[in-house]
């Protein structure tokens, strides 16, 4: 079965500080990987998709970016927080009969 | 791309009563149509799915309906508990690219 390890749960950082989310896949080899974010109430907004090492897709202009230097290593990371970046960030992989997330990682931006 | 409507935002119910959620989507290309339950503070959880050459599926206590003409499928929650209890999302996929979820429907299950 597959499953997905995302760190941290929680995480509260100063606006302008980097930010660095990692998601890790097992069970499965060459998987798709996304981000999703999720505001307080609201629904998912893709932010970025790899089909493979190297491969990254971008879907919202923003001071997010993604790299994917493993097959099964996806990371999430920003220079320079804003406040409008805190919310709900999920990673999640997808082998065309639905997705599996992870447990999410909690962003406060203060 | 897709444009994925879900209705209703909010829905409440007593237990024991049926829950029923609606996802319109336009493009005629999609052909796998998954529900997601979300509980607070998690993941989504892919429920129950159905694909194109299919009407309808039953899993226990829950059901989805797909309508391709009409582009429409929907989730039904039979025989309600407070589990059930959560923010249900509907996705349909093309296969070409990410999904796009639907806006979500908050299900409140009053015991």
């Amino acid at each position: 079965s597959q499953t997905i390890h995302q760190w941290p749960a929680t995480l509260v950082q100063p606006v302008g500080s980097p930010l660095s989310l990692e998601c890790t896949v097992e069970g499965t080899s060459n998987p798709n990987l996304y981000w999703y974010r999720q505001a307080a109430g609201r629904g998912l907004q893709l932010l970025f998709y790899s089909v493979g090492i190297g491969q990254i897709s971008s879907e919202v202009p923003q001071n997010l970016s993604a790299s994917r230097p493993q097959d099964r290593q996806f990371i999430l990371s920003s220079k320079k927080l804003l406040l409008s970046d805190s919310g709900f960030y999920l990673c999640a992989q997808g082998t065309g009969l639905g997705y599996t997330f992870g447990s999410g990682t909690r962003l406060t931006v203060v | 791309g897709e444009n994925v409507e879900q209705h209703p935002s909010t829905l409440s119910v007593q237990e024991g009563d049926s829950a029923v959620i609606k996802c319109t989507y336009s493009d005629s290309a999609s052909n796998y149509f998954p529900w997601y339950k979300q509980e607070l503070g998690k993941g989504p959880q892919l429920i129950i799915d159905i694909r194109s050459n299919v009407g309808e599926k039953k899993d226990q206590r829950i059901a989805v309906t797909l309508n391709k003409t009409a582009k429409h499928f929907s989730l039904h929650i039979t025989e309600t508990q407070p589990e059930d209890s959560a923010v249900y999302f509907c996705a349909p996929d093309t296969g070409r690219r990410a999904l796009t979820f639907g806006s979500g429907t908050r299900l409140q299950v009053q015991p």
